[in-house]
């Protein structure tokens, strides 16, 4: 089975654009939660979705959204870019997003923002 | 709130050093999920082991082992004759039902493992 995939693996932009990351979760996966990772803050939960529906958000301004599409592809943005979102942003998958299952990641995108 | 301590940052041994990854966590449910992960430099956090709180079993997976103590909220990790390969960053990750009652996943800050030749 293959495994998560996000693209693109690298992106530089400037402060003010916005961006937009994809994630395609592992076959059969529909829960599919997005975390930001950077040096300062560690690894943060963003949001998460599950049947297109965001059921999870993290501490995050309104500046970054997320959708699901119905075949549980997911994006998310990040509108007005700063310095500080220079992070590496994971996708992870699961069956159905129960506290129980197991999450698993993709390779992330490195964004850095100039 | 649920918390997730690693106290160490980074760790450094010689190859065939026994290493010992300390996770210490605080949660008010009774029911919850450890789990640790390993990041490799390419970034990508690749799943290890998940842990249920009524299972306190050891566990062990070739040179992987796991303690899991309730009664001091720690479920370290430790590996035996280490090798280079498994130079990598560690999280430690507890799982929480977040408001709508699903799944988020809190992590610790990590530790650094560099095993030298």
């Amino acid at each position: 089975k293959a495994g998560v995939t996000q693209t693109p693996r690298y992106l530089i932009k400037t402060r003010g654009q916005q961006v937009t990351l994809s994630c395609s979760p592992i076959s059969g996966h529909r829960s599919v939660s997005w975390y930001q990772q950077t040096p300062g803050q560690g690894l943060q939960f963003l949001f998460e979705y599950f049947s297109e529906t965001q059921r999870n958000k993290g501490n995050f301004p309104g500046r970054f959204s997320g959708r699901q599409f119905s075949n549980s592809r997911s994006e998310m943005n990040v509108s007005t870019l700063e310095l500080g979102d220079s992070a590496l942003y994971l996708c992870a998958s699961s069956l159905v997003g129960s506290v129980q299952e197991t999450q698993y990641f993709g390779p992330g995108t490195r964004l850095l923002v100039l | 709130a649920q918390k997730v301590t690693q106290a160490q940052t980074e760790i450094s041994v010689v190859e065939k050093e026994d290493v010992t990854l300390d996770c210490v966590y605080e949660t008010r449910d009774t029911t919850y999920y450890l789990f640790w992960y390993k990041q490799p430099p390419s970034g990508e956090l690749v799943f290890l082991i998940r842990r249920n709180s009524f299972d306190e079993q050891n566990e062990i997976s070739g040179r992987y082992s796991w303690n899991f103590q309730k009664s001091t909220s720690s479920f370290n990790f430790t590996i035996t004759a280490s090798q280079v390969v498994d130079s990598a960053v560690y999280f430690c990750a507890l799982s929480e039902a977040g408001i709508a009652g699903f799944q988020k996943l809190v992590f610790g800050t990590g530790t650094r493992l560099l095993v030298s030749p």
